[in-house]
């Protein structure tokens, strides 16, 4: 069965804070994404990256960061954390078949 | 620019009636356009892609190239067809990259 995890389901910082978000596949995929989702925006992208230590940048990637050392991890990085990055963040990888993208179950992300 | 609009927040039935979630896109190209799903405490996953063709929980889409539009339709309306939809776009030169609309909550009451 196709698994995509993500480190915690729930995460409170404070502001200012380094926060790491990490996304593991078991599915061997070349493609992972970043989204955060928020109610009225649906879901924006990031980053993605389609290789190792390869990254792009997707339509909102200010203050964020990623990391993909590994072919089934990739990992966001907001390096100073505000309040305007509350919010929930999907990983999501596609293989061979480009346009299903598997979805991790999200980390709702709380910034105080 | 590339860019997918779903009109309706929420939208309200009744169980048995019809629903269509509307969808409109901007792309110059040939793009490909998806649904897909999120369940209540369930992942996002995808529900159908317009080339297939194919009905999937009663759901079917017609890809309009001249309206440019996508909307979803299922003739009667169950209550476990309540979720989160969105519509998504793409193109096999991006490589999986999707441009998702803001989605619409479908809630069908009993």
């Amino acid at each position: 069965d196709v698994k995509v995890t993500q480190s915690s389901r729930y995460l409170v910082k404070r502001t200012g804070e380094k926060v790491f978000l990490e996304c593991v596949q078991d599915m061997d995929h070349e493609n992972m994404f970043w989204y955060r989702q928020d109610p009225g925006l649906g879901l924006r992208l990031i980053y993605f990256s389609y290789d190792v230590k390869m990254k792009e940048k997707g339509d909102i990637p200010e203050g964020y960061s990623v990391s993909r050392e590994k072919k089934e991890r990739f990992s966001l990085i907001l390096e100073s954390a505000s309040t305007n990055q509350t919010s929930m963040y999907l990983c999501a990888s596609t293989g061979t078949v480009y346009y299903e993208q598997y979805f991790g179950p999200g980390t709702r992300l709380t910034v105080t | 620019a590339q860019r997918v609009t779903q009109p309706e927040k929420l939208l309200s039935v009744f169980k048995g009636a019809p629903v269509e979630l509307k969808c409109n896109y901007s792309y110059s190209g040939s793009p490909e356009l998806f649904w897909y799903v999120q369940y209540s405490r369930q992942r996002l996953q995808l529900l159908l892609r317009h080339i297939s063709r194919e009905s999937i929980k009663g759901f079917t889409a017609d890809l309009n190239k001249g309206e440019t539009s996508f909307h979803l339709k299922k003739p009667f309306a169950q209550e476990e067809d309540s979720a989160m939809y969105y519509c998504a776009l793409s193109s096999i030169n991006q490589g999986g990259k999707l441009i998702f609309g803001q989605g619409t909550e479908l809630s069908v009451k009993p």
